[in-house]
């Protein structure tokens, strides 16, 4: 079976400042990592996903994060949070095993962005 | 290209009632997926399709139905609603692949009284 734990169901940024949002999976096979945003009212959009190769990817609006085998994490970060940053954040992990369908999420971290 | 669309966006219910959302793609995509969310909880699948005429349950499928007579489409019912069942439903779809993102439609408030 497969997790997501997202640390951190808010976090605080002021403009300017980097962004961290934590996210660590759990899979007993090779996983497909994904981040996604959503603004209030609104449905889910992809910012960035792990599949294979580089393990450092990039995403829209300046985000990226990192796959680290080695610490079952994947972590979104960005250099200088924007106010139009303001948002809820979700991890998901999909799984590479024949007959895994489902698509996983975490619980989220709304992020807030001080002027 | 109208992606994933969800109707109603907005619907209020007595307990007891029933009621249909229905999901619509129109990018061919072979899996849909019902999810619902609920503050705290992220969001926790519901009950999901791998195939036109397929379906399968997910992590909270009590007191949901669903059915996908025709590809495009994935309709998610009530058959009694409860106050429980208060929530935002999202639905997605996705290729037939596990390395692919899913696509979001804009979801249906629902509140049960």
């Amino acid at each position: 079976a497969q997790s997501v734990t997202q640390l951190g169901s808010h976090v605080s940024v002021s403009e300017g400042a980097l962004v961290l949002l934590r996210c660590n999976y759990s899979s007993s096979v090779p996983p497909y990592l994904f981040w996604y945003v959503q603004y209030p009212n609104q449905g889910l959009q992809l910012l960035l996903k792990y599949t294979t190769g580089a393990t450092l990817v990039k995403g829209i609006n300046g985000f990226e994060a990192e796959f680290k085998k080695s610490e079952t994490s994947f972590h979104l970060t960005k250099p200088s949070a924007h106010m139009s940053d303001a948002a809820e954040y979700f991890c998901a992990v999909s799984l590479s095993g024949a007959g895994s369908y489902q698509l996983t999420f975490g619980k989220g971290t709304k992020l807030s962005v001080i002027p | 290209n109208a992606g994933v669309t969800q109707t109603p966006k907005f619907r209020v219910l007595k307990t007891g009632q029933s009621m249909t959302l229905l999901c619509a793609q129109d990018m061919n995509h072979e899996y849909m997926y019902w999810y619902r969310q609920d503050p705290g909880m992220g969001l926790r699948l519901i009950h999901y399709s791998v195939g036109e005429g397929t379906t399968a349950k997910g992590e909270v499928p009590d007191g949901y139905n669903v059915s996908r007579l025709k590809k495009q489409n994935f309709l998610l019912g009530l058959e009694s609603a409860a106050p429980s069942q208060t929530s935002v439903y999202f639905c997605a779809s996705r290729r037939d692949s596990m390395n692919t993102e899913a696509f979001f439609g804009q979801g249906t408030r629902l509140t049960v009284v």
